[in-house]
C-alpha cells in the first residue's frame, strides 16, 4: 500500500520560505509525478505543481513565481519551497501521487501538515 | 484557464435520497480527465470517480459519474450516512494542468 507522509514546519514567519518534504513509502517515486495541493481553513483545494523523478515539472501560473519542487530519488521524497509567504498562504497542505494508468488522477494522498503563516 | 464550477454549492438531503452533483466546466474538457473527490472534515481528499465514470477501487456502486465536454455529474443513488461529505471535481490537462472546482457540500437535511 503506497503511503505518503509530509513533513515540516507548522509556523512560517511572513516574507520566509515555506519548506515541505513528502516522503513516499510502498512503491518507488520513479513511476509517477507527485503533486502538491493546498487548501486554506474552511475553502477548497488548489493545486501548487507537480514533479517527476526525472525533474520535470509543471506549476500553477498563479504560484509559479514562488514555487519550487524538487525530488530526491535516493530518499523517495519530494520537496515544496513557497517563498515570500504571507497570510494567504496559511493552508493544510496536502502531497499526492497522479496515476497516468487512471487516466493521471490523484489516487494517493498524505494526511496532509498545517502551516501557519504568522509572526 | 479552464475553470470549473460546480453547484449547489450545498446540498441538504435525507438518507436514502438521490443526491446529483454538477460540475461545468468553462472549456471542453477530455472525459477522460475529469475526476470526482470525496473529503470529509478533518481528512485528505479521496478519489472516487476518474474518467468521468470508472469508479476507483472500493468505491461503492451507488456512486456513479457522467457526463462530456463542459457539463459532467456526480450521482450518488441512495444517499447513506457516512456519504455526507464535501464533493470536488478536478480536471487534468490544460494549463494550469490540475484545477478543482469550488465544491458542493451534501449535508444531513
Amino acid at each position: 500500500q503506497v503511503q505518503l507522509q509530509e513533513s515540516g514546519p507548522g509556523l512560517v514567519k511572513p516574507s520566509e520560505t515555506l519548506s515541505l518534504t513528502c516522503t513516499v513509502s510502498g512503491d518507488s517515486i520513479s513511476n509517477y509525478y507527485w503533486s502538491w495541493i493546498r487548501q486554506p481553513p474552511g475553502k477548497g483545494l488548489e493545486w501548487i505543481g507537480y514533479i517527476h523523478y526525472s525533474g520535470s515539472t509543471s506549476y500553477n501560473p498563479s504560484l509559479k513565481s514562488r514555487v519550487t519542487i524538487s525530488v530526491d530519488t535516493s530518499k523517495n521524497q519530494f520537496s515544496l519551497n513557497l517563498s515570500s509567504v504571507t497570510a494567504a498562504d496559511t493552508a493544510m497542505y496536502y502531497c499526492a501521487r497522479h496515476n497516468p494508468v487512471l487516466w493521471w488522477c490523484l489516487d494517493f494522498w498524505g494526511q496532509g501538515t498545517l502551516v501557519t503563516a504568522s509572526s | 484557464e479552464i475553470v470549473l464550477t460546480q453547484s449547489p454549492g450545498t446540498l441538504s438531503l435525507s438518507p436514502g435520497e438521490r443526491a446529483t452533483l454538477s460540475c461545468r466546466a468553462s472549456q471542453t474538457v477530455s472525459s477522460s480527465y475529469l475526476i470526482w473527490y470525496q473529503q470529509k472534515p478533518g481528512q485528505a481528499p479521496r478519489l472516487l470517480i476518474y474518467g468521468a465514470s470508472s469508479r476507483a477501487t472500493g468505491i461503492p456502486d451507488r456512486f456513479s459519474g457522467s457526463g462530456s465536454g463542459t457539463d459532467f455529474t456526480l450521482t450518488i443513488s441512495r444517499l447513506e450516512p457516512e456519504d455526507f461529505a464535501v464533493y470536488y471535481c478536478q480536471q487534468y490537462g490544460r494549463s494550469p494542468r490540475v484545477t478543482f472546482g469550488g465544491g458542493t457540500k451534501v449535508e444531513i437535511k
